[in-house]
């Protein structure tokens, strides 16, 4: 079974700063991840998604992300976060293509002017 | 072109009444999913159906919990005998086909389930 953790429930920075959000997953099979983000009294949204490839993922809104296999982690990190990048951030794994998604208890991001 | 369509965005019930929600996938999907997301807890899955099908259904309580895509119409969840456990957010997600990476999900608004 597939699992995600995301340590961070909370995250404040500054405008204009960089900004990295953490996700580990454990599996025992390949997986896809992914990156979601909700805005408030919204659904999610899809920032980018992950199966092989390029470690390094590029998604919307300027985010990115970097998969590591031997750390088992999918980081999101942005270089330059503006005040409309506060929302929720979700990272969730599926074990395969038929597989629903499981996802992390989210990581609020709070970006102060 | 509509995206997940939810309704109600929000619904109060009392204890013991029955919770109706529906969800219409985006056009031309016919895959769906239920979550519920709980204060600090995230999404978690609740059921996956197809037309007239459930696929996977092991994240619903056992009782009082329901789900059903028809032919025609939404998909609905209800939940019968409501407690104030079952306040939280609940969203649908559909997709055009099983494949979660080439077709990733589409949520929609969600409806927010509020048990006095």
């Amino acid at each position: 079974a597939q699992s995600v953790t995301q340590l961070d429930s909370q995250v404040p920075v500054f405008e204009e700063a960089p900004v990295e959000l953490r996700c580990n997953y454990s599996s025992s099979v390949s997986v896809y991840l992914f990156w979601y983000v909700q805005y408030p009294n919204q659904g999610l949204q899809l920032l980018l998604k992950y199966l092989s490839g390029s470690t390094l993922v590029k998604g919307i809104n300027g985010f990115e992300a970097e998969f590591n296999k031997s750390q088992t982690s999918f980081h999101l990190r942005k270089p330059s976060v503006h005040i409309s990048d506060t929302a929720e951030y979700f990272c969730a794994v599926s074990g395969g293509n038929t597989d629903k998604l499981i996802f992390g208890t989210g990581t609020r991001l709070q970006v102060f002017p | 072109n509509a995206g997940v369509m939810q309704n109600p965005r929000h619904l109060v019930r009392r204890r013991g009444q029955e919770a109706r929600l529906r969800c219409s996938p985006m056009k031309g999907h016919s895959h769906v999913y239920w979550y519920r997301q709980l204060p600090e807890e995230g999404l978690k899955f609740m059921v996956y159906l197809q037309k007239e099908n459930i696929i996977d259904e092991s994240g619903m309580p056992k009782e009082r919990f329901s789900a059903e895509f028809p032919k025609e119409g939404p998909s609905i969840l209800r939940i019968q005998q409501v407690v104030r456990g079952d306040s939280a957010a609940y969203f649908c997600a559909s997709s055009p086909s099983s494949d979660a990476y080439n077709s990733p999900l589409h949520f929609g608004n969600g409806t927010r389930l509020t048990v006095t």
